[in-house]
Formats: C-alpha cells, sequence, structure tokens
C-alpha cells in the first residue's frame, strides 16, 4: 500500500496571501504512460469533499486558476496563488496509481 | 455534473448488516465506473470499493474485503454497499462518487460526490 504524507498538517493564511501544501508518497506514482497519479480534494467544512486537481496539475471543471499543482514521481505540492475566505477547509492529496488508493492525512487551512 | 444521493445510514448493532443506496440522476449513469469512500467522525477520507460501469470489475479495501459488496443496478440508476458483520470501527459517513471512466483500476477519479450518510456502528 502506498502512503500519503502531508506538511503542514495545519496551515493559517491571510487573505490575499500565497498558501502552499506539500504530498509525498511511499512509492512513485508515475506509471509507464509518462502520467503521474495524483488528485488533490478540498472539503469545505460541513460539506462532502470536492475534486480540485487531477493527476498532478489538471484543474476540476469550475475550479479557479488561483490553484495549481505540480510535481512528479513522490513529491508534489498544492498551491493557491491569493487564499479566498472560500478556501478554508482539509485540503487532502490522493494517489491512484495503484489499488488500494489512498489519501493523505488532511491539511487544514484557516484564515487569519 | 452527476447528482448523487446517499441513502440508508443509521444506528445498528455491532455484528447486524446495513444496505447503503446511491441514486444518480442522469441517464448515463451506466457509462462510468463508482466508488465507495468512507470518513470516520473527525478523521480523514478511506477508500471503500469501487465497481466498474457493468459491474463486472470490483475492487475493495482490505479492511473491508469479505465483509462489504458493491453492486449497481443500472436500469435503476443506484449504487450499492452491502455492509455485513459490522464493527464499531465501521462507523463513518460513507460518500459515493462517480468516476470520469468505465472501468478504472489505474486512475480512478473521484469526479462526483454525494452528500453522505452517516453510519453508526454501537450496542
Amino acid at each position: 500500500e502506498i502512503v500519503m504524507t502531508q506538511s503542514p498538517l495545519s496551515l493559517s493564511v491571510t487573505p490575499g496571501e500565497p498558501a502552499s501544501i506539500s504530498c509525498r508518497s511511499s512509492q512513485s506514482l508515475l506509471y509507464s504512460n509518462g502520467y503521474n497519479y495524483l488528485d488533490w480534494f478540498l472539503q469545505r467544512p460541513g460539506q462532502s469533499p470536492q475534486l480540485l486537481i487531477y493527476m498532478v496539475s489538471t484543474r476540476a471543471s469550475g475550479v479557479p486558476d488561483r490553484f495549481s499543482g505540480s510535481g512528479a514521481g513522490t513529491e508534489f505540492t498544492l498551491k493557491i496563488s491569493r487564499v479566498e475566505a472560500e478556501d478554508v477547509g482539509v485540503y487532502y492529496c490522493m494517489q491512484a496509481r495503484q489499488i488500494p488508493v489512498t489519501f493523505g492525512p488532511g491539511t487544514k487551512v484557516d484564515i487569519k | 455534473q452527476e447528482q448523487l444521493v446517499e441513502s440508508g445510514g443509521g444506528v445498528v448493532q455491532p455484528g447486524t448488516s446495513l444496505r447503503l443506496s446511491c441514486a444518480g440522476s442522469r441517464v448515463s449513469f451506466s457509462s462510468y465506473a463508482m466508488h465507495w469512500v468512507r470518513q470516520a467522525p473527525g478523521k480523514g477520507l478511506e477508500w471503500m470499493g469501487t465497481i466498474s460501469h457493468n459491474g463486472n470489475q470490483k475492487y475493495y479495501a482490505a479492511s473491508v474485503k469479505g465483509r462489504f459488496t458493491v453492486s449497481r443496478d443500472n436500469s435503476k440508476k443506484t449504487l450499492y454497499l452491502q455492509m455485513n458483520s459490522l464493527r464499531p470501527e465501521d462507523t463513518a459517513v460513507y460518500y459515493c462518487a462517480r468516476d470520469v471512466s468505465p472501468i478504472t483500476d489505474l486512475g480512478m477519479r473521484f469526479e462526483d460526490w454525494g452528500q453522505g450518510t452517516l453510519v453508526t456502528v454501537s450496542s
């Protein structure tokens, strides 16, 4: 099983400032087709998770372009260029490289 | 976007069974794989199982394999999770999620999510 870790586990951000979350996997998420299978989700308070980014860097439908993803192999990063109040919640990375699909522990983001 | 509505949660005793349902809204429900993900109170997300578009392929987490069964009825646009031999550690909100592919053992994608249904296993 691929183990996912995230850092930091909590983050307090001033609106308008950038934020960055790191995600690491215990094994490479690179498949022979050249794709890395790493996704990011946001779970706002009291809501279901929503897909933000899939395959490292592709934004899901309707996701603002202030969200971006990067990385390859075992190290990945989610960046928010300018945090807004609606970005509060828990961010999870998830590997879909192999079964079982596994999630990181989550990073809780709140507003200062 | 697919609208997904879970139902069937409740309070049950250890060792008993429960069946959850997830109703889809689109005619194309039968075109994509579906997933179950759970979240224990105050905890993170845990993938439970996946079923291909036609029900021929199924995958399970080790923690539930042999106890939980994923199935679907495409004529009713409904996904099911049959949970047997329930344990207190199965207490969680259970979400269904839609993939974008019909069959997926690589690159599962949880595109749309339901609102979740709470299962509490307690004596």
